[in-house]
């Protein structure tokens, strides 16, 4: 079974400063997927970044990036220079591989981020 | 380019009564699924399928159904509406790969 935990319920940060938001995982499979998605007051889900297992670099897309800890087993999201617009819920979550898991994802409680000006 | 499209936005039901949730999606996507999100919680797995014809539960199933008879639909239906099935809805559809691409949510009210 996999099992996702982000222990930060509510985070707060400055503008324009960066922030790292908690993600562990465990699961007993050597092939997965690690994602993050955004989910503002509107409350669509909005994907922003995915990492595979054996992806040897870390995945970047513009301001975000996952700081992927395999040993650790932890998955953490970086956001640099924090936007007001950045003020959401995030949801880390996994797969297994994609021929048992058929994609399905497991989801953590998700971290409230809040961005003061 | 829609994407992923549900329906309705909002719902309220009455104990008791019955509803279908629609969801079709225009990106030739096999595979397709029906999360709910209670208050301040992750998503939960209701049901997913892996092609037309084809379906199977998720983690929270009980008193729901599905149905997938083409491609493009996955209609959730919920019989006997109780005060534990007030959540928002989503689906979603991916194709062999990376990501999950959600629809805008269904928020419904049991009371």
């Amino acid at each position: 079974a996999q099992k996702i935990t982000q222990t930060q319920p509510g985070m707060f940060v400055q503008e324009k400063e960066a922030v790292t938001l908690d993600c562990t995982y465990d699961t007993s499979d050597p092939s997965y997927g690690l994602f993050w998605y955004k989910q503002p007051s509107s409350g669509e889900m909005i994907f922003l970044i995915y990492q595979g297992s054996y992806d040897q670099q870390n995945a970047t897309e513009g301001r975000y990036s996952l700081n992927f800890q395999k040993a650790r087993k932890s998955a953490n999201l970086v956001i640099s220079a924090s936007q007001l617009g950045d003020s959401a819920m995030y949801f880390c979550a996994m797969r297994g591989p994609f021929s048992t898991s058929y994609g399905k994802l497991t989801f953590g409680q998700g971290t409230i981020l809040t961005v003061h000006p | 380019n829609a994407g992923v499209t549900q329906t309705p936005k909002f719902r309220i039901l009455k104990i008791g009564q019955s509803m279908t949730l629609q969801c079709t999606q225009d990106m030739n996507h096999n595979y397709m699924y029906w999360y709910r999100q209670d208050p301040g919680m992750g998503l939960k797995l209701i049901y997913y399928s892996v092609g037309a014809g084809i379906t199977d539960k998720g983690e929270v199933p009980n008193g729901y159904n599905v149905s997938r008879s083409t491609t493009e639909d996955f209609p959730l239906r919920l019989e006997l509406a109780a005060p534990s099935q007030t959540s928002v809805y989503f689906c979603a559809s991916s194709g062999q790969g990376p990501p999950l691409h959600f629809g805008n949510g269904t928020r419904l009210t049991v009371t």
